[in-house]
């Protein structure tokens, strides 16, 4: 079945950085563009990137440009977002989820998240 | 960045209650918008896309209207799988934006 699985969370201290990879199944990967959504704990969802289905095209949240970097495998079907200069409110839940390139509406196929603790 | 405003924050309803939650954008959005559940615990789910579209396999109890700056999602005749938290999500640029979310309580 169509699965996206994150790994890579873990916890880090101010400033440093942390790599978290997401890795798809079930279904043709270059079919569709990639995002990051993240959710702090107790806390909202807040969108963080995108890629799109070639890895030619990236937008980032204000919180993160800069700081962020997405990019894609297409031939290990997996996405990653490189996080540096880390904040303690980058702590949060993230997830991998995904929308068809033809439309980029409709965020279908979320993984289970990989958790970020950002602490001193 | 468009900001989504979404109302109210929470409501208490009953199995059976039609359950209606909106979401307006800060600026014209066309029909760019999708609605997402989320339980306690679990990742969100996709229940409606641009605006009405219903997602596969999302009952036909849920329902979504609006375009341009104002939104609405329905639940007709609430379940009691359907207490969660819903959010509205813009896809009209970048970056995309959420609402603050709903809890749907008993």
């Amino acid at each position: 079945q169509m699965q996206l699985v994150e790994s890579g969370g873990g916890v880090v201290q101010p400033g440093r950085s942390l790599r978290l990879s997401c890795a798809a199944s079930g279904f043709t990967f270059d079919d569709y563009a990639l995002h990051w959504v993240r959710q702090a704990p107790g806390k909202g969802l807040e969108w963080v990137a995108i890629v799109s289905y070639d890895g030619a095209n990236k937008y980032y949240a204000d919180s993160v440009k800069g700081r962020f970097t997405i990019s894609r495998d297409n031939s290990n079907n997996t996405v990653s977002l490189q996080m540096d200069s880390l904040r303690l409110d980058d702590t949060a839940l993230y997830y991998c989820t995904r929308t068809a390139a033809y439309s980029l509406h409709g965020m279908d196929v979320w993984g289970h998240g990989t958790t970020v603790t950002v602490s001193s | 960045a468009i900001q989504m405003t979404q109302s109210p924050s929470s409501l208490s309803a009953s199995v059976g209650d039609r359950v209606t939650i909106t979401c307006r954008a800060s600026q014209d959005i066309r029909k760019d918008l999708g609605w997402y559940q989320q339980k306690p615990g679990q990742a969100p789910k996709l229940l409606i896309y641009t605006a009405s579209t219903l997602e596969s396999g999302v009952p036909s109890r849920f329902s979504g209207s609006g375009s341009r700056t104002d939104f609405t999602l329905t639940i007709d005749s609430l379940q009691p799988e359907d207490f969660a938290t819903y959010y509205c999500l813009q896809d009209y640029n970048y970056p995309h934006t959420f609402g603050q979310g709903t809890q749907v309580e008993i």
